[in-house]
């Protein structure tokens, strides 16, 4: 089966440079996403990592090794409007649904 | 280009009552998911089709909840009778081909009394 872990609650000040990690468990890999979700909101799309290396997109960027089951999230220059819930997900054995983590709380203080 | 669109954003209901919920897929996308999302469990998917067909159905919790998607535009997740225990947020969420980018509609939380 599949399984990720991921803190549950990560604190930062604005400004300042955070970042998110997940470690996953799958019987097959096709990919690690992720997605971002504002309290009362829904998930959105942030990024997608097929293959190991970094990518990026504006202040956000996303990091891949496929060899130590391993990924996170980057952002930088934080906002206010960044504290959100952020969510890794991997796709099935399958590859045919995606399988979330629990989810890492990010609240950003002044 | 509107995003999904779920209905009743609210739903409150007593204990044995059926309660549909209802959503439309972005137009073009082939691919529908229902989740649904507590404190407790997190994001959990309960079913999900590919071109009108239900092609995994493994995460429904039990009998009592159905899904259905009778055209390309709209899906129903039904429960029958409801419970307290189903209190949830339910998300839909769409997606061409199964990509790994999904579509999430706004939500619908639902209270069982």
């Amino acid at each position: 089966g599949q399984s990720l872990e991921q803190p549950s609650e990560v604190t930062a000040v604005e400004g300042a440079i955070v970042q998110i990690n997940c470690t996953y468990q799958t019987s097959g890999f096709y990919g690690l996403s992720w997605y971002q979700q504002h309290d009362g909101g829904a998930p959105t799309f942030l990024s997608y990592n097929g293959l190991d290396g970094l990518e990026e997109t504006g202040r956000f960027s996303s990091f891949l090794s496929r060899s130590d089951s391993y990924g996170y999230l980057l952002l930088q220059e934080l906002q206010m409007k960044d504290s959100a819930s952020y969510f890794c997900a991997v796709r099935d054995s399958g590859r045919r649904k995606l399988i979330f983590g629990q989810g890492t709380e990010l609240s950003v203080k002044p | 280009d509107a995003g999904v669109i779920q209905s009743p954003r609210h739903e409150v209901t007593e204990m044995g009552q059926e309660v549909t919920l209802r959503c439309k897929p972005i137009s073009g996308h082939n691919s529908l998911f229902w989740y649904r999302q507590t404190m407790m469990r997190g994001l959990e998917l309960l079913i999900y089709f590919n071109n009108n067909v239900p092609i995994d159905d493994s995460g429904m919790p039990e009998d009592r909840f159905s899904a259905k998607m009778p055209n390309a535009s709209f899906s129903t997740l039904k429960i029958q009778p409801s419970e307290p225990r189903d209190s949830a947020v339910y998300f839909c969420a769409s997606s061409f081909e199964l990509a790994d980018t999904q579509y999430f509609g706004p939500g619908t939380r639902l209270t069982v009394l």
